[in-house]
């Protein structure tokens, strides 16, 4: 079963803060996703990537960056942070067919 | 529109009675993804599909592999720990292999 941990778990912040949350994942999996979850919305891509360097935008990227480092660590960063990007972060990675998702970070951005 | 619709939103069963649950593609998909997320927030992978059906335990689920536009997920005998969110995820397939996800269907089972 593939390895994908967050970090932090819950994050609260000021509008206009500094945030980046953590993802790294221990199965040498080449895709790697960040996607917010909202009431009414179910879960929206925000970027992904297939490898070190490489970065895809998703769905939703507007006021998200994200960089993947390695193939293990893929973070995500919002440089001035805004109450609407208040919501649930899943990172996930794939192996040939099937995504496996981190158990989430609760962001509330004040 | 949205590209993948499911339905329906909320539902609740009686312990030990039959549902099913049904997510419609509104463009032909590669395959489908279905996921329980659980009270504490975790997404537990239920099945992927490319193709045709699979079952696990007293779950069942069938990807339609002649137009590729809906895929169901049959709960028989419902139980209490079936609780919980249950989406279904579309696969764009290609080299830049997306999922676009259903708004869920809310599933309540009481005793």
């Amino acid at each position: 079963e593939a390895a994908v941990t967050q970090s932090p778990r819950n994050k609260v912040t000021v509008t206009g803060g500094n945030v980046t949350l953590s993802c790294r994942q221990t199965n040498s999996h080449n895709y790697m996703y960040w996607y917010r979850q909202d009431t009414g919305h179910g879960l929206r891509l925000i970027h992904y990537s297939y490898g070190a360097g490489n970065l895809q935008i998703g769905d939703v990227p507007d006021g998200y960056k994200a960089t993947r480092t390695t193939q293990e660590d893929f973070f995500l960063l919002l440089e001035l942070a805004s109450p609407s990007q208040t919501s649930l972060y899943f990172c996930a990675s794939r192996d040939q067919d099937t995504q496996y998702f981190g158990p989430g970070t609760r962001l509330l951005v004040l | 529109g949205d590209q993948v619709e499911q339905s329906p939103s909320a539902l609740s069963l009686h312990e030990g009675t039959d549902s099913a649950l049904r997510c419609n593609f509104t463009t032909t998909m590669r395959s489908v993804q279905w996921f329980r997320q659980n009270s504490r927030g975790s997404l537990i992978s239920l099945f992927y599909l490319a193709s045709g059906t699979k079952e696990n335990g007293r779950l069942k689920s069938a990807f339609d592999s002649k137009e590729r536009r809906y895929s169901t997920l049959h709960i028989r005998d419902a139980q209490l720990e079936d609780s919980g969110t249950y989406f279904c995820a579309a696969g764009s397939g290609g080299s830049n292999y997306k999922l676009t996800f259903g708004k869920g269907t809310l599933l309540t089972v009481t005793p």
